[in-house]
């Protein structure tokens, strides 16, 4: 069965400073991986995702994830944090097929500090 | 027009009663869940519906019944609430096929007393 695993509950950096939430993926096959936002009492918003191709993805917000295969890993990057990234930050992926099964990781909660 | 809405918002009742939770979509997609977030914000599918075909049933009480009268729809039936049922519960749907984004609804907050 595939799964994600986030290693970090929590990631704390200084607005400006490069951030990285972590990723990696245990799948068969090739694998799709997400990464989805939540803010505060809202659902999840898709920001990027990989399915196959160049292995650095960019996606909402300045976002970008790079896909790692020899590390299995899928980490979300951002060269310059702002306040207003500081939210709940979720690796997904999901397999082919109309069943779309898609599994989540812990959650990293982001906090950027002013 | 929200592409995913859920009712209701909140929901506070108690222990044993039986409750719903209503999903629509009008996003046109043909697969619809139900997730369950927990306190320590952990996310879990529990169903998945593909045109009205229930398509994944994870591990949940059979307290549980979902119901999808049509693909734009899909609702969620709670019998004999306990307190561990507290939670956010989740609807989103996708179009079918691995690789497509889930678009979720705002949530449900369930509380059980």
């Amino acid at each position: 069965a595939q799964s994600v695993a986030q290693p970090e509950d929590q990631v704390n950096v200084a607005e400006g400073n490069p951030l990285t939430v972590k990723c990696t993926y245990s799948v068969s096959g090739n694998p799709y991986l997400f990464w989805y936002v939540q803010y505060p009492n809202r659902g999840l918003q898709f920001l990027l995702k990989y399915i196959t191709g160049d292995n650095l993805v960019k996606g909402s917000y300045g976002f970008e994830a790079e896909f790692n295969k020899s590390q299995t890993s899928f980490h979300l990057k951002k060269p310059s944090a702002l306040v207003s990234d500081s939210a709940l930050y979720f690796c997904a992926t999901s397999t082919a097929g109309k069943g779309n099964d898609m599994r989540f990781g812990a959650g990293t909660r982001l906090t950027v500090k002013p | 027009d929200t592409a995913v809405s859920q009712t209701p918002k909140y929901l506070v009742t108690q222990m044993g009663n039986d409750k719903s939770i209503k999903c629509e979509q009008n996003l046109g997609h043909d697969t619809m869940y139900w997730y369950k977030q927990d306190s320590k914000k952990f996310l879990k599918i529990m169903f998945s519906y593909n045109n009205k075909e229930l398509i994944i049933n994870e591990t949940v009480p059979n307290r549980f019944s979902p119901k999808s009268p049509d693909k734009a729809h899909l609702n969620l039936h709670i019998n004999s609430l306990e307190l561990g049922d507290s939670a956010v519960y989740f609807c989103a749907s996708a179009r079918s096929g691995g690789a497509n984004v889930l678009t979720f609804g705002a949530g449900s907050r369930l509380t059980v007393l």
